[in-house]
């Protein structure tokens, strides 16, 4: 049975950091690129970073370059965003999910972060 | 960034009827278009991938298709489970760019 499953959200003040964790099983991790989406209350899907296979290739979007740094552990099947300099806008509920060219096809229940201000 | 933009953002249909929703990229995009369903307070749940192919499990009532810039998503046959929202996806390129989303309701 597949399982992704993240943890670490919670209430963080402007501009402090937060370190969020992924943890995934039942499909082959070290083959696989991995994700983290989120959503902030009411609206729609944002993607925030890839990871390949390696740690070879990390990709960023915009809006969190050179604050948000993705990392993972092969031996472990776990992934780690390490969340700095955080922004009101970063609230959102984030997703980790596997996937590339085909989709992102296992997802995990999401975790919170809110920034306060 | 490559923009994705879906139609409508909202819609209404009844048990039965046949339900098309929109995705168009600002640029080609080939076939790297998936599409997703959420329900409140849920994950995203894959759908379709790579424009036309049905992910495992997904109920046959859901067809994919398009090329370049224009997709569509269709719904033979609404049923009362399918009342979500609905998003695109573009794979292509980073950023892994979704569309706004298409709110369906049950009437």
């Amino acid at each position: 049975e597949v399982q992704v499953v993240e943890s670490g959200g919670g209430l963080v003040k402007l501009g402090g950091s937060l370190g969020l964790s992924c943890a995934a099983s039942g499909f082959t991790f070290s083959d696989s690129t991995m994700n983290w989406v989120r959503q902030a209350p009411g609206r729609g899907l944002e993607w925030v970073s890839s990871i390949d296979s390696g740690s070879s290739y990390i990709n960023y979007a915009d809006s969190v370059k050179g604050r948000f740094t993705f990392s993972r552990d092969n031996a472990k099947n776990s992934l780690f965003l390490q969340m700095n300099s955080l922004r009101v806008e970063d609230t959102a509920v984030y997703y980790c999910a596997r996937g590339s060219g085909d989709g992102f096809d296992y997802w995990g229940q999401g975790i919170l972060v809110t920034v306060s201000s | 960034d490559i923009q994705m933009t879906q139609s409508p953002s909202s819609l209404s249909a009844s048990v039965g009827d046949r339900v098309t929703i929109t995705c168009r990229a600002s640029q080609s995009i080939t076939s790297y278009l998936n599409w997703y369903q959420q329900k409140p307070g849920k994950a995203p749940k894959l759908l379709i991938y790579a424009t036309s192919t049905l992910q495992s499990g997904v109920p046959s009532r859901f067809s994919g298709s398009g090329y370049g810039t224009d997709f569509t998503l269709t719904i033979s046959s609404l049923q009362p489970e399918d009342s979500a929202t609905y998003y695109c996806q573009q794979s292509y390129s980073t950023p892994y760019t979704f569309g706004q989303g298409t709110k369906l309701e049950i009437k």
